[in-house]
């Protein structure tokens, strides 16, 4: 099975504060034929179910704000949110679909400072 | 609009099986897939299995020899039974929408306790 990690576990932000979160895949996520990383990140606030935000490593779903962005290649990536807003408060995780079982990483929880 | 629920009991004794039952709406169980997910209590996510638009199944192996995964395509419907239950099978059961192999669409989750 494919082991994915994020770091860091939690972090104290601010509102206005810009954020990186990392997800580390065990191999890689890119598939030769088509050069995409099979990579998607979620968000899941308190009492809700999780929501999709970015797959294929850096593709936005329709509706998301701008401010989060994907990147990363290969079993390197990273969530970043340019300027955190309070609804922003939630639980991130990254999820690998190249293969199943797809796989989860812990995830990583925003909090207020 | 793209809809799923999902509907079971609340509490199941160890060693029973767990029903669970996905209706979605908005989208036709015949043209995606579907998969489930589970949360333990203050904890990630796990991917449970799935089923492909075609009726084929694909199970979490750690979960495999418990699990079945069926649809009922008249009624628009996904099911997930896993047998032998233990009391760390408690969470929220999750069935959501694939679209280009990700979770694009999720229900509100059916929480289940496993307790005497």
């Amino acid at each position: 099975d494919i082991v994915m990690t994020q770091t860091p576990s939690s972090q104290a932000v601010s509102a206005g504060e810009k954020v990186t979160m990392s997800c580390k895949s065990s191999q890689s996520l890119l598939y030769s034929e088509n050069k995409k990383n099979y990579l998607a990140w979620y968000q899941q606030k308190p009492g809700q179910s999780p929501k999709l935000l970015i797959s294929w490593a850096s593709t936005r779903e329709s509706g998301v704000p701008d401010r989060f962005i994907g990147s990363g290649s290969g079993t390197d990536f990273t969530l970043t949110i340019s300027s955190v807003q309070a609804e922003d408060l939630a639980v991130y995780y990254c999820e690998q679909y190249y293969d199943t079982p797809w796989t989860f990483g812990g995830g990583t929880k925003l909090e207020l400072k | 609009q793209v809809r799923l629920k999902e509907s079971g009991p609340r509490l199941v004794q160890p060693s029973q099986t767990l029903s669970v039952t996905c209706t979605v709406s908005g989208f036709s169980v015949t043209s995606y897939h579907v998969s489930w997910v589970r949360q333990p209590p203050g904890k990630g996510l796990e991917w449970v299995g799935a089923i492909w638009k075609g009726g084929s199944t694909d199970y979490n192996s750690a979960l495999k020899s418990r699990l079945s995964i069926s649809r009922d395509t008249s009624k628009n419907q996904v099911f997930l039974k896993m047998n032998s239950l233990q009391t760390d099978d408690t969470g929220t059961y999750y069935c959501a929408k694939l679209g280009a192999g990700v979770m694009d669409a999720w229900g509100q989750g059916a929480s289940v306790t496993v307790s005497s």
